[in-house]
């Protein structure tokens, strides 16, 4: 089934150890997007990459990067983890229009 | 200001009974409405979508109606099982753009 994958499912760093989370995807949408969502509380959009155009929402912070090597993979970087970066990051893709938008399952980020 | 307002904030219902959520959002210009469904630590598993033209759209026991001059939704859940615990949240893509404007979610919970 085509679908949006993200590995790890769980995923414990220390606090400034440099982490990274992946997604993947088998639908060849063309927009990928990362959001954090922290409990209870509704997804926040941190940016999306439209094929190889990277857009950063004004208020997601420097310690948050993304590349986007193919159309198939997306990846999260977190450079300096911090306590407050314990959070759900989600990846969703979509073609034009925001159609089809498909979430993955999400990778749980702790931070010790 | 583009909003989207969810009630009630939590609902606990008994298994078997129907239950409606609420959705209203002030998003302009509109593109579609989403009713999504997350399971806790999950992902969020989209129910149904639906343009400014459709007034109602099924899914098993899920049926969502948009009434697009008011800027309202509701999602009707028949006969309520325990697996329909979960948060189910309200997302209007702004028209135009790649961006979806997400509810707080209703934290629904089946007891039985």
């Amino acid at each position: 089934d085509a679908m949006v994958i993200q590995n790890p499912r769980y995923q414990v760093t220390q606090f400034g150890k440099p982490v990274t989370l992946s997604c993947s995807q088998t639908l060849n949408h063309n927009v990928m997007y990362w959001y954090q969502q922290k409990s209870s509380q509704a997804p926040k959009l941190l940016f999306h990459y439209y094929d190889k155009d990277f857009n950063n929402e004004a208020d997601t912070p420097d310690n948050f990067q993304s590349r986007r090597p193919n159309t198939s993979f997306c990846f999260l970087d977190i450079r300096s983890p911090g306590l407050g970066d314990a959070a759900m990051y989600l990846c969703a893709t979509s073609n034009q229009g925001a159609e089809g938008y498909t979430f993955g399952s999400g990778t749980r980020l702790t931070v010790v | 200001k583009n909003q989207v307002e969810q009630s009630p904030q939590s609902l606990i219902i008994l298994e078997g009974k129907n239950c409606t959520l609420q959705c209203n959002y002030t998003v302009s210009p509109f593109s579609n409405l989403r009713w999504y469904k997350q399971d806790t630590g999950r992902g969020p598993v989209s129910l149904t979508i639906m343009t400014f033209s459709e007034n109602t759209k099924s899914n098993g026991r899920y049926t969502a109606t948009l009434d697009a001059d008011t800027k309202q939704s509701s999602l009707h859940i028949t006969a309520s099982q325990l697996s329909d615990s979960a948060s189910y949240i309200c997302v209007v893509t702004l028209g135009g753009y790649n961006k979806l404007i997400f509810g707080a979610g209703t934290r629904l919970a089946v007891h039985p």
